[in-house]
């Protein structure tokens, strides 16, 4: 019944390795989200996808890959982990771009 | 531009105070955003509003755009209210994205 599910919930890695955050709402929403908590408790926009188009990419690393492979789904990669990529990651959703969000739990990215 | 102040930082609290927190931003809004986040990580969305007020339980959002300034009241405060509060903006020309504040801490003490 989640509404938006984020797999895993915890993630501990080493440098250098590759990684994939996981997203999926059931919620029907247009809009999903992946945003960065920092240790300040900071949110802040990475990627925004409107009906699987990318229409928000903020300065993120280009170690950065969101992926849709349908409205329902957006999944974050990660290549060569560093030690500040540690924080954790919320993906959302709204029914359309702006208008209310619904946030998943979380990611709690370590990176060793 | 788009910064986003919350105030205070921190907030301890006995059981059954009258609580406020408060939100600012500089530039004309489009819809603001209260949530609250568990001390556990998860968010939850209170109120989104764009004028006047909303009231849900024991939970007020009120805002004033013309003095580009928003604030959540809680009642009868209760320990389960401890949270991190964040508030979040929708600026007119900046297309349709939310920008967050650092949040408000709140311990609420039986």
């Amino acid at each position: 019944d989640t509404a938006v599910s984020q797999t895993p919930k915890y993630l501990v890695t080493q440098m250098g390795n590759d990684k994939s955050i996981k997203c999926e709402q059931n919620l029907g929403h247009d809009t999903m989200y992946w945003y960065k908590q920092d240790s300040k408790k900071f949110l802040k926009i990475m990627f925004s996808y409107n009906n699987k188009e990318l229409i928000i990419n903020e300065t993120v690393p280009n170690r950065f890959s969101p992926k849709s492979p349908d409205k329902a789904h957006l999944n974050l990669h990660i290549n060569s982990l560093e030690l500040g990529d540690s924080a954790v990651y919320f993906c959302a959703s709204s029914l359309r771009q702006g208008f209310g969000y619904t946030f998943g739990s979380g990611t709690r990215l370590t990176v060793v | 531009k788009n910064e986003v102040e919350q105030s205070p930082q921190n907030l301890t609290a006995q059981e059954g105070e009258f609580i406020t927190i408060n939100c600012s931003y500089s530039v004309g809004i489009s819809a603001l955003h209260w949530l609250q986040q568990h001390p556990g990580g998860g968010i939850v969305s209170l109120f989104m509003l764009s004028s006047g007020k909303k009231k849900h339980g024991r939970l007020i959002a009120t805002i004033n755009i013309q003095e580009k300034h928003s604030s959540l009241h809680i009642t009868a405060s209760h320990p389960r209210d401890s949270a991190v509060y964040i508030c979040a903006v929708r600026y007119e020309d900046t297309g349709n994205q939310f920008y967050f504040g650092t949040g408000t801490s709140l311990t609420v003490i039986p």
